[in-house]
């Protein structure tokens, strides 16, 4: 069974903070992944995408993929009340064609 | 950038009427459409798989002949909710990505919201 795990949270940290963000997944030979955050009645839009081990950075945002232990994480440093979403790991996993695999989604919170 | 658009972004039926939304990919070629539902506080719910000149591949649990999907063209998916009910009200979005390798996020349309009353 293709699983994507996440912790579900609520996740609160303080403004300025860094939040840090994880996600599991079952499949080793999973090819691309990708971090999308939604907003409560909004669509998920795309923060972040990486395909190789180690880490990607923009802006305020670091992703890192080790796919020996198949974790992906997401870093947002400098932690803002306008990040206060719900964080969602997708994984685009081999032999699914075009299919993505999501979390249930890391509630944050940044309190001012 | 990719960008998805979707109709109506919300919409109030009666029970037992019919809703057509639709998802347009407006700069790129999308052979391939996902439709997700998501009720509140809950993650995103693959229901179908939309593909271009062939009829949709469903998730297990979602009833093919009460959500009818078609994808004529490239860049033109439709889910049709047909006889509603109160228990459909929930929000339906689309997702697509440009065709041609696996390397690139998918992208949402805005989602709609349907309330059937």
């Amino acid at each position: 069974q293709k699983e994507v795990e996440q912790n579900s949270g609520p996740l609160s940290v303080p403004e300025g903070a860094i939040a840090s963000l994880n996600c599991t997944y079952s499949d080793r030979g999973s090819q691309s992944f990708f971090w999308y955050r939604q907003y409560s009645g909004k669509s998920p839009e795309l923060i972040m995408s990486i395909y190789s081990n180690g880490d990607k950075e923009d802006g305020r945002f670091t992703a890192q993929l080790n796919k020996a232990s198949q974790y992906v994480s997401l870093l947002i440093r400098d932690s803002q009340p306008s990040d206060s979403a719900t964080y969602l790991c997708a994984v685009n996993m081999f032999g699914t064609g075009n299919q993505f695999y999501f979390g249930t989604g890391t509630s944050l919170t940044v309190i001012p | 950038g990719a960008v998805v658009s979707q109709h109506p972004s919300w919409v109030i039926c009666k029970s037992g009427t019919s809703v057509k939304i639709e998802c347009r990919s407006l700069d790129f070629q999308a052979t391939t459409m996902f439709w997700y539902r998501q009720f509140p506080k809950q993650s995103l719910m693959l229901m179908a798989t939309s593909n271009e000149g062939s009829k949709a591949t469903y998730e297990q649990g979602v009833e093919k002949d009460k959500f009818l999907i078609n994808h004529a063209s490239l860049t033109l998916s439709t889910l049709t909710v047909t006889s509603a009910h109160p228990e459909d009200s929930s929000f339906y979005i689309c997702s697509a990505r440009p065709d041609g390798g696996t390397f690139y996020g998918y992208t949402f349309g805005s989602g709609t919201r349907l309330t059937v009353v």
